[in-house]
């Protein structure tokens, strides 16, 4: 099946340790986003990329960076993440078609220590 | 500045019953409108699509419905099941450049009671 995934599904990480957490998508879609979602928020983008074309969100911290090899992975690295840093970490993809659906992955919940 | 409300007090129904979400916009013109459900510790599912142009959407027991000048979308589950009960989650697209980024509401928790 088709699908969008999320390695690890939980990760521990300490104060100002970088840490990176990894998204593949079987769906070859142009379009790839992270996403950070806080209890009883709403996902917040960070970023997204159009295929090589990386776009930042205004206020994304400096923190949080970004890599996509190929059309099928892509990277959050977490430079040195702070307490306010853990959260729930969303990849989806999608076709760049305005109202297209967007696919999750699971998620990866991130605990800073 | 734009604004998505979702109602963060959980709605409780009891099953057989029709729920109703409801997602209020501000400040924002969307070309669409989607609704999504959200698991607990799950990434979310999109469930329909409605566009500025619809009054309203229907799929098996979900209907959607689309007011722009209330600036409104309802969202309904009827006959609903205990396996309905998640978070649902609104998001809206503009017409603008990255049209096709859409930015999501906080969602609003719906648990069924059998």
């Amino acid at each position: 099946d088709a699908m969008v995934i999320q390695n690890p599904r939980y990760q521990v990480t300490q104060f100002g340790k970088p840490v990176t957490l990894s998204c593949s998508q079987t769906l070859n879609h142009n379009v790839m986003y992270w996403y950070q979602q806080k209890s009883s928020q709403a996902p917040k983008l960070l970023f997204h990329y159009y295929d090589k074309d990386f776009n930042n969100e205004a206020d994304t911290p400096d923190n949080f960076q970004s890599r996509r090899p190929n059309t099928s992975f892509c990277f959050l690295d977490i430079r040195s993440p702070g307490l306010g840093d853990a959260a729930m970490y969303l990849c989806a993809t999608s076709r760049p078609i305005a109202g297209d659906e967007q696919f999750f992955g699971p998620g990866t919940r991130l605990t800073v220590l | 500045s734009q604004k998505i409300e979702q109602n963060s007090e959980a709605l409780n129904i009891q099953e057989g019953k029709t729920a109703t979400l409801t997602c209020n916009y501000t400040n924002y013109s969307p070309a669409y409108l989607q609704w999504y459900r959200q698991d607990p510790g799950r990434g979310p599912v999109f469930l329909l699509l409605i566009r500025e142009n619809e009054k309203e959407k229907r799929k098996e027991r979900l209907k959607v419905t689309f007011d722009t000048t209330l600036k409104q979308s309802l969202f309904h589950i009827t006959a609903s099941q205990p396996a309905d009960s998640a978070t649902y989650l609104c998001a809206l697209g503009g017409v603008s450049g990255g049209s096709y980024i859409p930015t999501f509401g906080r969602g609003t928790s719906l648990i069924v009671h059998p």
